[in-house]
This record gives C-alpha cells, structure tokens and sequence, in this order.
C-alpha cells in the first residue's frame, strides 16, 4: 500500500536554530499538508499546499514558517528560528482531495532544547 | 469558530462493543473522518461519512446526522489491539483542511 514518508523520525535542535523536515507524499496524490500535534494535545492544521503554492494556512503557520516542493516528490517544512514550543510531532499528509481521506506520514517528532 | 466535542476517554472490555460519540458545529460541513492513533504513531484512517446514516466496515461502522451534528464510531467484538485514541475530523467546505477533535482514548481490557 502506498504510504507518506517523513524523515527524521526525531530532531532534536537547539532554540533559535533553523530546522527542515521533509516529506516524500503518495506520487499521484494532488494536495499536501503539514499537521502538528503538541504532547497530548489535539492534532492541528499548519499548511496546505496545492498547484505549487499555498492554498490555505492556519494562524499557526507564521513567518517562520515556509513549505517548498523543491522537485517533483519531495515537500518540506522549514521552520526558521524554532522556539520551544514549537516542539510537537509533526505530520505531513497527502490526498487526492477532501473526499479521498488523507494519508499520513509517520511524523517527525521535533525537540526545541 | 470550529468545535468538536469528544468524550476524554472510555474503557471497555475485550469482545464488548464500543460506541465513540462526536458532536460538531462548524461554518460550513464537507464531510466526517475518523481516524485511529496509537500512541506516538500517526492518524490511520478508519471511515469517512459524507450523507447520513451508517457506513459498515468490518468490526468498525461509522454513522452520521448532519442536523443534528453529530457522528458516533462503532466498534465491535472488540480487541486489545483496538486500545488507542479515536479522532474525529471535520473537513470544511471550500476548505482543503481537517479540523480535529481532542480525540477518544479507548482502554480495552481482557
């Protein structure tokens, strides 16, 4: 079965630092996304990505953030100057649209010390 | 704003049935996920209901009342495997994104 992707698995990244994490979608998926989850909280939207650009992003998703698709399989989540709460897993997911299910990746879980 | 309502946690016992409840009110409603996590893993998808009634899938059913906002998971003959959280999902209308609830932890014991 076609799965998502992550890499790492785990970051660890000292507060200030810049950090990216990547995500390899399903290849004929149309739509991508990053969701976040904080340590027993609930899972949130970030980003969604469609047609090379930005189709809609949450309040969360500030200038510290950016999301490329730098090729044809890879996207990525760049976040420029983490803060410690910016710990959380983070998720990418895929879909063909909203009426497809989305696919989720492993998650990234990213440790701001 | 959106707001999904489930309930914290439930415990049930292995081979019982299970019924997860969730209530939503949103601006606009494409559609209903339910999802299963286990813990420090990723949402698996389970079901999705877009018209109402109840949509069947092995020990799993999920059913849906757009009126009245409202969906429930059903999960039967249940298993200690089935031990994990249940997460509710809205998608919007015009919107490429899922709006989650705080998710269901289910403890199955033997």
């Amino acid at each position: 079965e076609p799965e998502v992707t992550q890499t790492p698995s785990h970051q660890v990244t000292q507060m200030g630092q810049e950090v990216i994490l990547r995500c390899v979608p399903i290849s004929n998926h149309l739509y991508f996304y990053w969701y976040r989850q904080i340590l027993g909280q609930k899972v949130e939207f970030l980003v969604s990505f469609y047609n090379n650009e930005i189709s809609e992003k949450s309040e969360i998703f500030d200038d510290q953030f950016s999301v490329e698709r730098p090729d044809g399989s890879n996207f990525t989540l760049k976040i420029r100057s983490t803060k410690l709460e910016d710990s959380a897993m983070y998720f990418c997911a895929s879909s063909q649209g909203n009426d497809y299910g989305y696919t989720f990746g492993s998650g990234t879980r990213l440790t701001v010390v | 704003g959106q707001n999904i309502d489930q309930p914290t946690e439930m415990t049930a016992t292995e081979g019982a049935i299970v019924q997860i409840n969730c209530t939503y009110q949103t601006s606009g409603f494409n559609g209903l996920f339910w999802y299963q996590q286990h813990a420090g893993e990723a949402p698996t998808f389970l079901s999705y209901n877009v018209l109402d009634g109840l949509e069947e899938k092995g020990r799993f059913s999920s059913f849906l009342s757009r009126s009245k906002g409202y969906s429930y998971l059903l999960l039967k003959e249940l298993q200690m495997k089935d031990s994990a959280s249940y997460l509710c999902a809205v998608s919007l209308t015009g919107f490429q994104k899922l709006v989650f609830g705080t998710g269901t932890r289910l403890l199955v014991s033997p």
